[in-house]
């Protein structure tokens, strides 16, 4: 099946840093990606889907100013949690999708954010 | 709004013991419904899924059945194995769009 992977798995930065997380599809095109954040023994919950080439379209109540997205490329999305603090410590998932109609999605490993 | 709501965990068995996992659903139109599992480390697969009414979607000795009369998509499994230790997440796709709505996941442990 078709493979996204996340990088990093893991990352630690301090409070007020901003740090990036990539996602990439591996063997597919991905006209759409996904982001979501999952809080412990908690949902996944979406906050933004991006088209290659266009801005993403955020959830309510998520900051687009704070979580920026980019979806420069067919095979890469970026978050960037700017100005980090502890209450955006979380599991952050992308997931992608082919287009042309196709509504599975492939989920990444996902990224483990802890702001100190 | 859609919303999911499943079960809670943590499930415990024993191998070859029957699973069952309750899903039931809130949404408008006719959603296509999904049963993604994540392993212990990896990201989620899909598992399963049913697109229209009393579909039955199945993989892996998983079922399914798209039950829109009580607005359900419970999972079973006749005979679990160790191997499917992993958490289970409900999910449904809006008719209008491309979104997911996740359940809360059920974390399944098959015990020897």
């Amino acid at each position: 099946g078709a493979v996204v992977s996340q990088h990093p798995s893991r990352v630690i930065c301090k409070s007020g840093t901003s740090v990036k997380i990539e996602c990439r599809s591996l063997d597919f095109q991905a006209t759409t990606m996904f982001w979501y954040r999952q809080f412990p023994k908690k949902s996944l919950m979406l906050m933004a889907t991006s088209n290659e080439g266009s801005k993403a379209t955020y959830e309510q109540g998520v900051e687009k100013d704070k979580f920026l997205i980019n979806h420069a490329s067919l095979t890469l999305s970026t978050l960037t949690v700017t100005s980090a603090h502890p209450e955006d410590s979380s599991f952050y998932i992308c997931s992608a999708s082919g287009g042309q109609g196709e509504d599975e999605q492939y989920f990444g490993p996902g990224t483990r954010l802890t702001v100190t | 709004g859609n919303s999911v709501t499943q079960m809670e965990g943590p499930v415990t068995l024993s191998e070859e013991a029957f699973l069952t996992i309750n899903c039931t659903y809130t949404a408008t139109g006719y959603p296509s419904l999904f049963w993604y599992v994540q392993y212990p480390g990896e990201g989620l697969q899909l598992l399963l899924k049913a697109t229209k009414a009393d579909d039955k979607g199945s993989n892996k000795g998983f079922e399914a059945t798209y039950r829109k009369e009580t607005t359900s998509f419970h999972l079973e499994k006749g005979s679990v194995q160790v191997s499917d230790s992993a958490v289970y997440f409900c999910a449904l796709m809006g008719a209008a769009g491309n979104k997911l709505t996740f359940g809360g996941g059920t974390r399944v442990l098959v015990k020897p």
